[in-house]
């Protein structure tokens, strides 16, 4: 069965530090789409794209990178890892633009 | 721009009582509309999808959502509440060229 999978499902990073988070699909989806969800917040979008070597900015794009070399994978990268990007992150991929998507479980990242 | 306000972020009912989240939309044009539902520790999961034609969707689970243009709403119902419906709902807009745009969510708690 098709799925998304993302790694780590925890990480505890200390400020200042590099992280990457992975999130890998196997549903053949152009669209991958990356949110952060904080308490009171719900999801907010970080990144997206919609297709190999396609990247944009979402609404809370500062401080995270990402690239996009293949279908299947679609890393986030925090440059330099501050506390208030402590939360849970979740990738996502979709088959057509604006139509339904499919979420990952989830890594939750702790910025000591 | 589209937007999405779910009212209330925490609802309660009595198991075997009726369900009702409700949510409201901002869209320039004929949105397409979803709810969503995350168990605890696991990504979101679609419900049901609003895309065309019919105006009642029926999901999983046994909720059902309405599509009332007028009032610019699309609440979520369930006729009679499970323990295992205790959750957090999304719901989610689109104008159909761009990005899905998630509420706030609503966290609904089942008292026995």
């Amino acid at each position: 069965d098709a799925e998304i999978t993302q790694s780590p499902r925890h990480k505890i990073t200390e400020t200042g530090r590099q992280v990457t988070l992975a999130c890998h699909q196997t549903w053949n989806h152009n669209n991958m789409f990356w949110y952060r969800q904080d308490l009171g917040h719900g999801l907010r979008l970080i990144h997206y794209s919609y297709g190999v070597q396609d990247t944009n900015k979402g609404e809370v794009s500062d401080g995270y990178s990402v690239s996009r070399s293949n279908t299947e994978d679609l890393p986030l990268t925090l440059e330099s890892a501050a506390s208030s990007q402590t939360s849970v992150y979740f990738c996502a991929s979709s088959g057509q633009r604006s139509n339904e998507q499919f979420f990952g479980p989830g890594t939750r990242l702790t910025v000591l | 721009a589209q937007s999405v306000t779910q009212l209330g972020s925490h609802v309660s009912v009595s198991e075997g009582a009726l369900v009702l989240l409700r949510c409201n939309y901002s869209s320039s044009v004929p949105p397409y509309l979803f709810w969503y539902v995350q168990y605890p520790n696991q990504g979101l999961q679609l419900l049901l999808k609003y895309t065309t034609g019919a105006t009642l969707v029926k999901g999983i689970n046994g909720f059902e959502a309405e599509f009332k243009k007028s009032e610019t709403s699309f609440h979520l119902t369930k006729p009679s509440a499970h323990m295992s419906d205790a959750a957090e709902y999304f719901c989610a807009v689109t104008n159909r060229d761009d990005k899905i745009i998630f509420g706030k969510g609503t966290r609904l708690h089942i008292l026995p």
